[in-house]
């Protein structure tokens, strides 16, 4: 199988950094994504990170290492509008890039 | 708006019913997938679709029933489901290859089985 694992929940306060980690199965993998869900709406990508390393794209960061299976999503400047699920992905397979997904992390910033 | 569009957006039906989701794209992608969101489950992939031809069918149940006629639309057929089929289906699509394979994600239809 191709388990993503995340954390079901996470807390965090305005203006901090949240760090949201996520393990995946390597056999097949191409990619991993990070998409944002707010409740009700459509998951939105955030990033796609291929080679091993840090990918900064505003106040978002991504960070992968294939060897290791792992990768994390980094929030600086947590605004309260980042209170959303966080969905990990890993693209799996060949041309298609199948995604499978983890459960979520439900982030709420808080005050 | 991602560009990818779902009706309808609410939908309940009676398990003998029978009733059909829309899925539309002008994204010029060739890969179209459903999935499955129930509370406290990951996104479920149910099938995929390349170049218009079934690639992947993730052990689903026969009483779902996708129809791609062509790259940028893609249907599920529903008939005599159950309570448990109750959640939000999202389409979604994506360029084929791995360069910037990122998947677009509609709306979704949220389903009701009473």
């Amino acid at each position: 199988g191709q388990n993503i694992d995340q954390p079901t929940e996470m807390t965090a306060t305005e203006g901090a950094i949240v760090q949201i980690n996520c393990t995946y199965q390597t056999s097949g993998f191409n990619g991993l994504f990070w998409y944002q869900q707010h409740a009700g709406e459509a998951p939105t990508f955030l990033s796609y990170n291929v080679l091993d390393g840090l990918e900064e794209k505003g106040r978002f960061s991504s960070f992968l290492s294939r060897s290791k299976g792992y990768s994390y999503l980094l929030l600086k400047e947590l605004q309260m509008k980042d209170s959303a699920s966080y969905l990990c992905a890993g693209g799996y397979g060949g041309a298609t890039n199948k995604l499978i997904f983890g459960t979520g992390t439900l982030l709420a910033v808080q005050p | 708006e991602t560009g990818v569009t779902q009706t309808p957006r609410h939908l309940v039906m009676g398990m003998t019913n029978k009733k059909s989701l829309k899925c539309e794209q002008h994204l010029g992608h060739n890969a179209m997938y459903w999935y499955k969101q129930s509370a406290k489950k990951p996104l479920e992939l149910m099938f995929v679709y390349n170049f218009k031809e079934q690639t992947e069918n993730n052990s689903v149940p026969s009483r779902f029933s996708p129809e791609c006629p062509n790259s940028s639309h893609l249907f599920l057929h529903l008939h005599t489901l159950q309570p448990e089929d109750s959640a939000l289906y999202l389409c979604a699509s994506s360029p084929t290859g791995r360069i910037n394979p990122e998947a677009f994600f509609g709306q979704g239809t949220r389903l009701t089985v009473v």
